[in-house]
């Protein structure tokens, strides 16, 4: 286990709707990630932040995500008007301040969109 | 743009064999190249990583390789288990920077 939680763990849309994930980092985790993974596919970038700073997007972020971390701890990301090609598995990563490397994942939001 | 190419993208050995697994990376400012496991519905799990000022590294069982003149990294995994079968996954990244993954390796070691 990581310490990294994301809810919820399963999400089923109708298009057109909006929905919105969580992920809770451990406190140490000053840098949180956001990937992208369909299936058969390695996880694509979206965005980070450096505790609540947002510092890179994506180009495959559109206008209808957005994300936050109001506070530097958890985040949100939230998908509006979703699309059927929005279906994925979303995962959030957390890592320490420079002394580390390593991203830490949670276990995934799965988004399917009918 | 950046990139990381994988390959194989299947791999099946029989129990007790090696399984080798190749990544190359077309950005050179690349200073970070980690391997995760994902079993199927689970997280990505760091396996194990490397930098670029060392040319491999070892974990009991698991081998990574770096060549930085060639932009190529290798997963090298010795005496194969049943519990080895997942997906593997290279990343690179600079700087500590996101991660730019690869397409993955569906590994089946077979009893």
């Amino acid at each position: 286990d990581t310490g990294v939680s994301q809810n919820p763990r399963h999400k089923i849309t109708k298009r057109g709707q909006n929905v919105t994930f969580r992920c809770d980092p451990i406190s140490e985790h000053n840098r949180l990630y956001w990937y992208r993974q369909t299936l058969g596919q390695g996880p694509e970038f979206l965005t980070y932040f450096q505790n609540e700073a947002q510092l890179e997007k994506s180009r495959l972020l559109s206008d209808r995500f957005s994300a936050e971390r109001p506070k530097g701890s958890f985040s949100t990301l939230e998908i509006q008007r979703t699309e059927q090609g929005d279906s994925a598995m979303y995962l959030c990563a957390g890592k320490t301040g420079s002394s580390s490397d390593t991203q830490y994942f949670g276990p995934g939001t799965r988004l399917t969109v009918l | 743009g950046e990139n990381v190419e994988q390959h194989p993208s299947t791999l099946s050995v029989q129990e007790g064999d090696s399984a080798v697994i190749k990544c190359t990376y077309s950005d050179s400012a690349s200073n970070y190249f980690p391997w995760y496991k994902q079993e199927l519905g689970k997280r990505p799990q760091l396996i194990i990583d490397i930098r670029s000022n060392v040319g491999e590294k070892k974990d009991q069982r698991i081998a990574v390789t770096l060549n930085k003149t060639a932009k190529h990294f290798s997963l090298h995994i010795t005496e194969t288990q049943p519990e080895d079968s997942a997906v593997y996954f290279c990343a690179a990244s600079k700087n500590t920077d996101k991660l730019i993954f690869g397409t993955g390796t569906r590994l089946q070691v077979f009893p």
